[in-house]
């Protein structure tokens, strides 16, 4: 049981290249997410989704796109990167979408765009 | 807007103290309280998550403690040790539409116990 895995671990981007991060969870969960992490700003999610099929905005969704085509995997998308993307950026999973739900999170990726 | 605040952003102690760690948060119509850890280049890994009905939850040397009225929670670690050197973080919950319930994280405390 793998848990929340996150791949690619580090990479580096061109301003304007794209890329696509990939999370995978084996816990069957529900609901996904995508955060980023920056210094002096804590986590702030970018997208979410609450099934297969679905997405949703976060609190920074400007620049991204997601896609959640099988219920383990949910991609977040960077069609031309800027050099504000450079961040540390996290998936999480949980199993159902209620306050109760306790929420885990994959080792990060970290992006730098110069 | 919900808004959490952790002080002190770092803390440094001797091996051996017993310490608490604050998280306080602006909204009291929480649902629960979730401590969060994460060790250098690292993911975070679930501490406690303490229910908006409970007033503590505690996991071997690890006690957190909720006070809604207040805005409160603390994280109490009990005989620190070097291992548990890390950034704790707190969070608390929040609806985001679609039946969904975003994260609202502190900036967390990083945490340096000397040998």
């Amino acid at each position: 049981n793998a848990g929340v895995t996150q791949t690619p671990k580090f990479r580096v981007l061109k301003t304007g290249q794209s890329m696509t991060l990939l999370c995978a969870q084996d816990m069957n969960h529900e609901y996904m997410y995508w955060y980023r992490q920056d210094p002096g700003m804590g986590l702030r999610l970018i997208h979410y989704s609450v099934g297969e099929g679905t997405t949703a905005k976060g609190e920074v969704p400007d620049g991204y796109n997601v896609s959640r085509l099988k219920k383990q995997n949910f991609l977040l998308g960077l069609e031309s990167a800027a050099p504000s993307q450079t961040s540390v950026y996290f998936c999480a999973s949980s199993l159902g979408g209620s306050s109760y739900n306790e929420q885990f999170f994959g080792p990060g990726t970290r992006l730098t765009v110069l | 807007k919900q808004e959490v605040t952790q002080i002190p952003a770092a803390l440094s102690v001797p091996e051996g103290e017993n310490l608490v760690l604050n998280c306080s948060f602006t909204d009291s119509a929480i649902y629960n309280l979730q401590w969060f850890r994460q060790d250098p280049g690292k993911g975070l890994t679930s501490l406690l998550l303490i229910q908006s009905s409970q007033r503590e939850q505690t996991s071997g040397r690890l006690n957190a403690s909720l006070d809604k009225s207040s805005g409160r929670s603390t994280l109490y670690i009990a005989a620190s040790q070097p291992g548990d050197s890390a950034t704790y973080l707190c969070a608390v919950p929040r609806y985001s539409g679609a039946g969904s319930y975003q994260l609202t994280f502190g900036k967390g405390t990083k945490l340096s116990v000397i040998p």
